[in-house]
């Protein structure tokens, strides 16, 4: 597709379960970003990808969260165990690659899976 | 750290109107800086931005300049029309290469 995709859009679960949500990123972006964006706030960085590494994670809120790029293309993020305090908004975002093309690179959204830990 | 506040909402307006949204912002060194809009059931898209000082970005009616000397990014526009009620967010892209958002504003505008 042409824009960057996320699945499930919305997603219930009860406390303690674990979650996958998954980001198709644009062909060819090398970097993925995900944020958290609690109900009525701005998004809030999670962990960012340079193709199949890591480079940041300093936003992810604890040792449940743990976001993977294996192949640098598709990404998920889990969440094990989850809390009530989990319920947000979850954004995947991708650009081209820091380097390639006028920085800092267009970050491109996409539309987000709703959590809600009940 | 970073950090950017925007003007808290909702803001009202009749269409038409002039359109003013503050932003301000805290980093070191020099972010770029942005605005996105989130309309009802989609995903954030940039709206427009500015990547140095004295720098204007404009899209679809809407300006911004980068003031460095006041570190604001104010939204703008001369007319708005009942399709630009959405939710805006102010941001900014620092040396810890990630976007730092503002808590958004909700814009409605009336016809």
């Amino acid at each position: 597709g042409a824009g960057v995709s996320q699945s499930p859009r919305y997603k219930v679960a009860k406390r303690g379960q674990d979650v996958a949500l998954r980001c198709d990123p644009i062909s060819g972006h090398v970097s993925l970003f995900w944020y958290q964006q609690a109900l009525g706030q701005g998004p809030e960085f999670l962990t960012y990808f340079q193709n199949e590494a890591q480079l940041d994670k300093s936003g992810l809120p604890s040792d449940r969260f743990f976001a993977e790029r294996p192949e640098g293309s598709v990404s998920t993020l889990k969440i094990q165990r989850t809390q009530q305090e989990d319920s947000a908004v979850y954004l995947c975002a991708s650009s081209l690659g820091l380097g390639r093309g006028p920085p800092p690179d267009t970050q491109y959204f996409g539309p987000g899976t709703r959590l809600t830990v009940l | 750290g970073n950090s950017v506040t925007q003007m808290e909402g909702p803001v009202t307006l009749s269409e038409e109107a002039f359109l003013t949204i503050n932003c301000t912002y805290t980093a070191t060194g020099y972010p770029s800086l942005f605005w996105y809009v989130q309309y009802p059931g989609e995903g954030l898209q940039l709206l427009l931005k500015a990547t140095k000082a004295d720098d204007k970005g404009s899209n679809k009616g809407f300006e911004a300049t980068y003031r460095k000397e006041t570190t604001s990014f104010h939204l703008e526009k001369g007319s708005v029309q009942v399709s630009d009620s959405a939710v805006y967010f102010c941001a900014l892209f620092g040396s810890a290469r990630q976007l730092t958002f503002g808590s958004g504003t909700q814009l409605t505008v009336l016809p």
